[in-house]
């Protein structure tokens, strides 16, 4: 296993274009999570998925974003109508749920958007 | 509310120099678990270290340790002997002990760069 995998690794899209990012976690993990990073800033926290439930959305998701798990495996992140500050870069990781305390998130190298 | 503030912004220090990544933390909850990762130019944020809020021993792996002060709510990270492979951003992350989400919240992280 090369651990959690993301695509496209680069997108440059122009403003209003909807764009797609794809991941896939570690094959053994349930939990699927998707957080957002902007340049000089730490990674927030965008949802969470435990096989294909998608459990919590922070308000920082937008209705023109919309992710899915349909099989509990890979999950795809869909922006809509783009806007110049969706610019960032997307994260997702993995994890088991957790047994006893907190689980440790594995992440992948991200998907960085720029919106023209 | 939650908050992690690393006040450092940037660090630039020669190699074989000891230095010191700041955190401090605000919540109040009184379980909670603290994390370190590591973002390198590749963009993959790599796990370093995870503690609970009732575990105040420092910890050593390597040329890395922590040291955990609940009474200044500082969760402090030192490399000894600093290495050019030690350049990267460094993040602070918390998490509250109620969540079962893995909804982390990051510092703004530290870059630091680790001249020859």
């Amino acid at each position: 296993d090369t651990g959690v995998s993301q695509d496209p690794r680069h997108k440059i899209t122009k403003r209003g274009q909807n764009v797609t990012f794809r991941c896939d976690p570690i094959s053994e993990h349930n939990r699927l999570y998707w957080y957002r990073q902007t340049l000089g800033q730490g990674p927030e926290f965008l949802t969470y998925f435990q096989n294909e439930a998608q459990l919590e959305k922070s308000r920082l998701l937008s209705d023109r974003f919309s992710a899915e798990r349909p099989k509990g495996s890979f999950s795809t992140l869909e922006i809509q109508r783009t806007e110049q500050g969706d610019s960032a870069m997307y994260l997702c990781a993995s994890s088991f749920p957790p047994v006893s305390g907190a689980n440790v998130l594995t992440f992948g190298a991200g998907s960085r958007l720029t919106v023209l | 509310a939650q908050k992690v503030t690393q006040a450092q912004t940037e660090i630039s220090v020669v190699e074989k120099e000891d230095v010191t990544l700041d955190c401090v933390y605000e919540t109040r909850d009184t379980t909670y678990y603290l994390f370190w990762y590591k973002q390198p130019p590749s963009g993959e944020l790599v796990f370093l270290i995870r503690r609970n809020s009732f575990d105040e021993q420092n910890e050593i792996s390597g040329r890395y340790s922590w040291n955990f002060q609940k009474s200044t709510s500082s969760f402090n990270f030192t490399i000894t002997a600093s290495q050019v492979v030690d350049s990267a951003v460094y993040f602070c992350a918390l998490l509250h002990g109620s969540s079962n989400t893995g909804k982390l919240i990051f510092g703004q992280g530290t870059t630091l760069q680790v001249k020859p």
